[in-house]
């Protein structure tokens, strides 16, 4: 399978813990974003990397968030000091940075926080 | 900020029938795209627009980018059970997505 993959697909945790979340984008995309979407929603932009630059971030993402990709290849999102309010679906995208920027997703890590 | 009113917010229609959802926006998007999401599933894109005017189909599935670039709308023709999910728009400008809040379709045998 050449898609996005996403790693764990299921997590849950307590209030307070911390956790980190892998996304392996398509392997030619040199553009790789992070979304979060709660029940009911659409997915809402987090930020974006270009191969290692996180070029944009959004207010959503909090200090308690950061996102890396040190290699240009795999991207983690950890979130330190969980709050209920983070229960969310994580969702990853890639892309190419030149012609068509379609972006295409990958299954999502769905979190919980109890 | 950019916001996307996607409607209606669900359809329940019967197998066969074709569907219209669109999406509107005060906001300028240079490309939209159309996904479609299964419970506890990302987005999977169904098609792609790049072109204010443009009309592009990807099997029973038709959808346009209107002309004013603020709006698009996608068709569904003779719906089958397999249809069922939640429909996104999506707008891009720059490098971010804006989604609208979705459609659910549910399609009865």
């Amino acid at each position: 399978d050449t898609g996005v993959s996403q790693d764990p697909r299921h997590k849950i945790t307590k209030r307070g813990q911390n956790v980190t979340f892998r996304c392996d984008p398509i392997s030619e995309h040199n553009r790789l974003y992070w979304y979060r979407q709660t029940l009911g929603q659409g997915p809402e932009f987090l930020t974006y990397f270009q191969n290692e630059a996180q070029l944009e971030k959004s207010r959503l993402l909090s200090d308690r968030f950061s996102a890396e990709r040190p290699k240009g290849s795999f991207s983690t999102l950890e979130i330190q000091r969980t709050e209920q309010g983070d229960s969310a679906m994580y969702l990853c995208a890639s892309s190419l940075s030149w012609g068509r920027e379609t972006q295409y997703f990958g299954p999502g890590t769905r979190l919980l926080v109890l | 900020g950019q916001q996307l009113n996607q409607s209606p917010q669900s359809m329940f229609i019967q197998e066969g029938e074709d569907v219209s959802m669109n999406c509107t926006s005060s906001s300028i998007f240079n490309t939209w795209l159309w996904y479609k999401q299964d419970p506890g599933e990302g987005p999977v894109l169904l098609i792609a627009l790049y072109k204010a005017g443009e009309l592009t189909s990807n099997g029973r599935l038709t959808a346009q980018f209107g002309i004013t670039r603020k709006d698009s709308f996608l068709n569904i023709s003779a719906s089958i059970p397999s249809d069922v999910g939640i429909y996104f728009c999506a707008g891009l400008v720059g490098n971010m997505l804006t989604f609208g809040g979705g459609t659910r379709l549910m399609v009865k045998p």
